[in-house]
C-alpha cells in the first residue's frame, strides 16, 4: 500500500523557473492538502482540496496554484519560483471526517537560486 | 484564528529517561489533536489523536490526554529511547469547516545513550 506519492523527491531551480510538485494517493481519501515547511514554524497550510473539483486557498497561498485532477491526484505548482519559496514541501490526504488523521508524503525539498 | 503552542527544543534527554513536551492550543469547540513525529529525511507520521475532552491517546509507550479546561495535550513517555530522536509536532483539526491540520512549530528531542 503506497499511501501518498510525491514527485520529485529534490529539485533545484533557478529564480523564475516553473515547475509542478505531483502528489497521489490510494486510500480513496476525499481531502488533500499541501503544506511547506519551513525551520522553527512548523507546517503552514498553502492549498487544500476538500474533494474532487474544489480548492481553497490556506495560509500561504501566494506565488502558488493547485490542480485537484481528480481524487487520487493532487498538483502544485509554482509559477515563477522565488528564493522565498525554498522549503520542504509535503502532501498529505484524509478521509475529511471530524476526527481522521492525515497522511504525508515523504516531502520534496525545493531550492530556489 | 486556531493556533498550537508548544515548548521551544531542542530537548537533550539520557536514555530512560522521562519526557514531558508541552502543547497547548487555541480554538473554538471541541477540535480534535493529534502528535505528529518526524524522523530525518521523512514524511510526517501520526503518533497518537484524541477526539474529545478527557480522551487519552497513547501509541509506542507514548500518552497524551485531551484537557479542555487547560486547552492541552501534552505528550509523555516514561522511558525514551534512543531510536525516539525525532522532531514532534502537536496539531489540531477544527470542531467545524475546513478539516485541515494546524500545527505548532515542532520540537526536536534528543536522546543520549
Amino acid at each position: 500500500n503506497a499511501g501518498v506519492t510525491q514527485t520529485p523527491k529534490f529539485q533545484v531551480l533557478k529564480t523564475g523557473q516553473s515547475m509542478t510538485l505531483q502528489c497521489a494517493q490510494d486510500m480513496n481519501h476525499n481531502s488533500m492538502y499541501w503544506y511547506r515547511q519551513d525551520p522553527g514554524m512548523g507546517l503552514r497550510l498553502i492549498y487544500y482540496s476538500a474533494s474532487e473539483g474544489t480548492t481553497d486557498k490556506g495560509e500561504v497561498p501566494n506565488g502558488y496554484n493547485v490542480s485537484r485532477l481528480n481524487k487520487r491526484e493532487f498538483s502544485l505548482r509554482l509559477e515563477s519560483a522565488a528564493p522565498s519559496q525554498t522549503s520542504v514541501y509535503f502532501c498529505a490526504s484524509s478521509a475529511g471526517d471530524r476526527g481522521t488523521e492525515a497522511f504525508f508524503g515523504q516531502g520534496t525539498r525545493l531550492t530556489v537560486v | 484564528g486556531d493556533s498550537v503552542t508548544q515548548m521551544e527544543g531542542p530537548v537533550t534527554l539520557s536514555e530512560e529517561a522521562f519526557l514531558t513536551i508541552n502543547c497547548t492550543y487555541t480554538a473554538t469547540g471541541y477540535p480534535s489533536l493529534f502528535w505528529y513525529v518526524q524522523y530525518p529525511g521523512e514524511g510526517l507520521q501520526l503518533l497518537l489523536k484524541a477526539t474529545k475532552a478527557d480522551d487519552k491517546g497513547s501509541n509506542k509507550g507514548f500518552e497524551a490526554t485531551y484537557r479542555k479546561e487547560t486547552t492541552s495535550f501534552h505528550l509523555e513517555k516514561g522511558s525514551v529511547q534512543v531510536s525516539d530522536s525525532a522532531v514532534y509536532f502537536c496539531a489540531l483539526s477544527p470542531w467545524a469547516g475546513r478539516r485541515a491540520l494546524t500545527f505548532g512549530s515542532g520540537t526536536r528531542l534528543q536522546v543520549q545513550p
